[in-house]
Formats: structure tokens, sequence, C-alpha cells
């Protein structure tokens, strides 16, 4: 059964604290991602990487950044957590051939930022 | 632009009965199309995948269909059952030379007995 797992169901953390978001994947997947999700505006891309140590900043990548030092797990990290980024984060992760393959997705990270 | 909408937001049905959900996307190029599952509080599972090709694809109690040429998705589901209550997504897989996926905002459905 594959697996994509993030490290916290729920997280909170006060304005400016610095947030890591963890994401572990057993599919030997190359190709990862995050993303938020908020009501009405569905899910957007913060970053993917597709690649170790590669990056690409998705549609709304300011106030994050992320980290891929190994090919099965990829950070996301809020430099300094403010109100605005209380959301539900979503990791997922696609093989090689992306255009046909499913992307599985973790059960998210619930942030809330007080 | 990209765009996925979906309609209805909220859908509430009573159990065993029938409902359809649409998709609309100005996705181009298009590769592919996905409807996903998501219930309150967990990830998204996908249920089922269209490519350009096909017109209707079934997965037990749901059925897909795809008209590329009006660029329309709708999922049919069967006989609800009170497990059905949960977001579907319509996500697009853009055709071009990056890896992006276009969601839709998602039908959020509500089957009550």
């Amino acid at each position: 059964d594959v697996k994509v797992t993030q490290s916290s169901r729920y997280l909170v953390k006060r304005t400016g604290e610095k947030v890591f978001l963890e994401c572990v994947q057993d599919m030997d997947h190359e190709n990862m991602f995050w993303y938020r999700q908020d009501p009405g505006l569905g899910l957007r891309l913060i970053y993917f990487s597709y690649d170790v140590k590669m990056k690409e900043k998705g549609d709304i990548p300011e106030g994050y950044s992320v980290s891929r030092e190994k090919k099965e797990r990829f950070s996301l990290i809020l430099e300094s957590a403010s109100t605005n980024q209380t959301s539900m984060y979503l990791c997922a992760s696609r093989g090689r051939d992306s255009l046909n393959t499913e992307a599985f997705f973790g059960q998210g990270t619930r942030l809330t930022v007080v | 632009k990209n765009q996925v909408e979906q309609s209805p937001q909220s859908l509430i049905i009573l159990e065993g009965k029938n409902c359809t959900l649409q998709c609309n996307y100005t996705v181009s190029p298009f590769s592919n199309l996905r409807w996903y599952k998501q219930d309150t509080g967990r990830g998204p599972v996908s249920l089922t995948i269209m490519t350009f090709s096909e017109n209707t694809k079934s997965n037990g109690r749901y059925t897909a269909t795809l008209d590329a040429d009006t660029k329309q998705s709708s999922l049919h589901i069967t006989a609800s059952q009170l497990s059905d209550s949960a977001s579907y997504i319509c996500v697009v897989n853009y055709g071009g030379a990056t890896n992006k996926l276009i969601f839709g905002t998602g039908t959020l459905l509500a089957v009550q007995p």
C-alpha cells in the first residue's frame, strides 16, 4: 500500500516562530509537492521538487522555503509564521512519468498560527 | 487562463439517491483529468482518470464522463451511501512542459439518512 506520511496532523504555532512540516513517501517517486488548501480556493501549489536538492516555486511561494536532501523526504519551512499561513497543508508525490501517473497525497497537516 | 470550475459548490442528497457533479475546464493543452475524493480532515484520493480519448469510465458506483470538445466532465454517483459524504475535486493535468496539476475548488457532498 502506497504511503505519503506527514509528520503532524495538527500544529499550533505562535506568530514569528519557525515551523517545519515534514513529508515522507515510500514509493521512490521523483516528484514531490507542497500545497495549501483553503475554503473556496482549492489546492494551491507552494513548491515542488523533481529530484533531490532540486526545487521549483509554485503559485504562492512567498513566506515559504523547502528542502529535499533525500529522495523520500520533502520539508516545508515557514521562516517566520504569520496568521495568514493558518491553513491545511498537503504533501503529494508522483512518479517520473508525471503526466499520467497519480498524485498520492498525505493526510494533511492543519496548521494554526496564533 | 487555465482554470477548473466545479458545480455545484455543495449538495445534500438522501441516502440511496443518485447525483451528478460537474467540472468545466479551460486548460490547454490538456493531458488528463482525475476526480479525487477527499474525506473531512484527510488527503484526496484518486477515484478515476480520464484521458483525451476516453468518454466514460466506471469505478464501482462512480462513473466519470469526459467531453473533450466542450471541455466538460461529470462524476455520477449511483445509490449513494453515507460514506460518500466528502468533497469531490476535479483535477486537470496541464499537458504543457511544466509538471502542473490544476485543481477545482471541489463540490461538498453530504448524504443524509
